[in-house]
């Protein structure tokens, strides 16, 4: 059973660019989270996402910013005309059901090392 | 919303013992996370608690609750080099995590 897996690992791109990250999360988890790292600064909660739903959007910049979960494929995050200020590590976890009373760790991805130049 | 607090820094020497500390302000959550983060790798959970319990045990972990305070705390006994890393606190009713806690271990 795979874990969560991320790709690329690393992503190079230019000032104006647009950055596509994608998230596979684990078989038979249908919650997906992203995060963002930012060098030597903690971790931020960005968006949590359902099968064709965004649950919670309130971490997620307003402008240049979008998260989708479709049905079938992977999630992606979106990061359109990028910024020198993006650059960061962000990470995607998924859990197999959403929080509430239940125990529910989630899973981490290796993460997505975005450098703007 | 609610909110995951921690200190950002914590340095201690090989062998001694090392406390993370870490305050939540949802008083429903039931189960709180403990997660590490190895330079250049994603998060992997070392420990919880259920919100029920005081304390937890497990080799040179030990976590405390605080319900009442909702403070959450974990202590590394015997710390080692290789603990060195960024720990992470969380809740699972929001799945809020705190900014982690950079652990230094001085050899």
């Amino acid at each position: 059973n795979a874990g969560v897996m991320q790709n690329p690992r690393h992503l190079v791109r230019r000032r104006g660019q647009e950055a596509r990250l994608r998230c596979s999360p684990m078989k038979g988890h249908s919650h997906v989270y992203w995060y963002r790292q930012l060098p030597e600064e903690g971790l931020k909660f960005m968006v949590y996402l359902q099968k064709e739903n965004i649950i919670d959007e309130s971490g997620m910049p307003k402008e240049r910013f979008s998260a989708e979960f479709p049905k079938e494929g992977p999630s992606i995050l979106r990061i359109q005309q990028v910024v020198r200020g993006d650059s960061a590590a962000y990470f995607c976890a998924s859990s197999i059901k959403t929080g509430g009373l239940g125990y529910n760790e989630q899973f981490f991805g290796p993460g997505t090392r975005l450098t703007v130049l | 919303g609610e909110d995951v607090e921690q200190s950002l820094f914590l340095s201690v020497r090989e062998g001694d013992s090392s406390v993370i500390n870490c305050t939540y302000t949802d008083s429903s959550s039931t189960y709180l996370y403990w997660y590490k983060q190895e330079p250049g790798a994603g998060l992997q959970l070392l420990t919880y608690i259920f919100s029920n319990m005081d304390m937890k045990q497990d080799q040179r972990l030990t976590v405390l609750l605080n319900k009442k305070d909702k403070h959450l705390s974990l202590r590394i006994a015997d710390t080692q080099t290789g603990d060195s890393a960024i720990y992470f606190c969380a809740e699972n009713n929001d799945m809020r995590f705190g900014a982690g806690t950079r652990l230094t271990v001085k050899p």
